[in-house]
């Protein structure tokens, strides 16, 4: 079956080391997205791409980078820049980039910073 | 940048009510979803409109573009619709990206 996985399901690392989440997708879409949850809020963007080999900051992008090396992988780092980066991590992934198509979502990260 | 609120922020109903949530957001949009999030934490997409009504099941939701207003209808709810219901916009304009609103937490109660 197609999908998004999203690996590890939980994440635990020590305050100012780098940490890389993994987004793979097979549903061969162009679009990729992060997103950020953090409790009482909604989810919000911190970068996407819309094609292999470039990528755009969404609202909250400091202290994260991103690559897009394949049409099928979007990892995410969480810098040590990062003021704080314990929360519930989304990847999401839609076909084309016109706003008729949905977005289809992975089951998510959790992050904590010990 | 556009500002999505759900109301309400909480709701607890017994087996079998119908059940109403609500979305408003500020500025012009592409499309409005509707989306349901588990205790595990994965999102489902439930509905993509950008006008009038869509039925799927004991689902309902329409969207009035000119009050920039949407709803979500349960029917004959079941305590497995116990989930986040999430409203998101799509912008218009060119650019990508979902922005969300805080999410309603409902709760049927057998």
């Amino acid at each position: 079956d197609g999908g998004i996985t999203q690996s590890p399901k939980y994440l635990f690392r020590k305050e100012g080391q780098n940490v890389t989440l993994s987004c793979e997708q097979n549903l061969n879409h162009d679009a990729m997205y992060w997103y950020r949850q953090d409790p009482g809020q909604g989810l919000r963007l911190i970068y996407y791409s819309q094609i292999v080999n470039d990528f755009q900051k969404g609202d909250i992008a400091e202290g994260y980078s991103v690559s897009r090396e394949k049409k099928e992988s979007f990892p995410l780092t969480v810098t040590s820049a990062q003021k704080n980066p314990t929360a519930f991590y989304l990847c999401a992934s839609r076909q084309g980039t016109g706003w008729d198509q949905p977005q289809h979502f992975g089951d998510g990260t959790r992050l904590s910073i010990l | 940048k556009n500002e999505v609120e759900q109301s309400p922020q909480n709701l607890t109903a017994q087996e079998g009510e119908f059940i109403t949530i609500n979305c408003s957001y500020s500025v012009g949009i592409s499309a409005l979803h509707w989306l349901q999030q588990h205790p595990g934490g994965g999102i489902v997409s439930l509905f993509m409109l950008s006008s009038g009504k869509k039925k799927h099941g004991r689902l309902i939701a329409t969207i009035n573009i000119q009050e920039k207003h949407s709803s979500l209808h349960i029917t004959a709810s079941h305590p497995r619709d116990s989930a986040v219901y999430i409203c998101a916009v799509s912008p218009g304009g060119g650019a990508d990206g979902l922005t969300f609103g805080k999410g309603t937490h409902l709760i049927i109660q057998p």
